[in-house]
């Protein structure tokens, strides 16, 4: 079955970098993901498609502070120079068989 | 400027129906899969179901089958996502979003919160 993994909280300072990692179910690690932000209130932003060969692209206006990549079945996002308005949840999405997509349980960062 | 805008956020009680939209701009409507996904309050993102415009080739989340109706007419670019009879437990916000794998596309709807309170 296909799932997608993500720790339900994290924490950086403002300024500093911090990577947010998404794992694929056994079986599915050669499976590309995206990576959505939802800050307080709004709806989700699609921020980028995530390879398994750690290629990435980026949906329109997302800043270069957003980057990803991969290692084996693990996603990642990474944000560089914390912002106060990156303090969001972050959600990874696949697309399964079928025209299906899956979600992540999400992981709620908090800007220190 | 690709765009998906959602119909407004609506109160309803147990028992009746209802019938939101989602209406695409900016792009073919008709070759591109929409999706709806569901939030419930304080909770994360759900995938309920899928549909191609282009001739309305419709896939639901188990989760979600025959407990809603996802249709579109791609004549007014407008996708929808009915219910014949809401129970309180639909209360959420509801997203149509446009997601692509191949071409690592994605937008998303502005939501639309409905609420079933009786």
């Amino acid at each position: 079955q296909l799932v997608l993994t993500q720790s339900p909280s994290a924490s950086a300072s403002l300024g500093a970098s911090v990577k947010l990692t998404c794992t694929l179910s056994s079986g599915h690690s050669s499976y590309a993901i995206a990576w959505h932000q939802q800050q307080p209130e709004k709806g989700p932003r699609f921020l980028m498609k995530v390879n398994s060969d750690g290629s990435h692209t980026k949906g329109d206006g997302i800043p270069d502070r957003f980057s990803g990549s991969s290692s084996g079945a693990e996603r990642y996002l990474t944000i560089s120079s914390l912002q106060s308005e990156d303090e969001a949840d972050y959600y990874c999405q696949t697309w399964g068989t079928g025209m299906n997509w899956v979600f992540g349980g999400g992981t709620k960062l908090t800007v220190l | 400027e690709v765009q998906l805008v959602q119909s407004g956020a609506e109160v309803k009680k147990p028992g009746e129906s209802l019938k939101i939209s989602c209406k695409g701009s900016g792009y073919n409507f008709a070759t591109s899969w929409i999706g709806w996904v569901r939030q419930m309050p304080g909770k994360g993102l759900e995938w309920m179901g899928i549909i191609y415009p282009g001739d309305s080739d419709t896939r639901y989340s188990p989760s979600f089958q025959g407990q809603v109706t996802i249709s579109a007419y791609r004549s007014i670019s407008t996708a929808y996502l009915q219910w014949s009879s809401l129970k309180a437990s639909d209360t959420a916000m509801y997203y149509c979003a446009r997601l692509e794998a191949a071409s690592a596309l994605g937008y998303w709807g502005q939501g639309t919160l409905v609420t079933v309170s009786s």
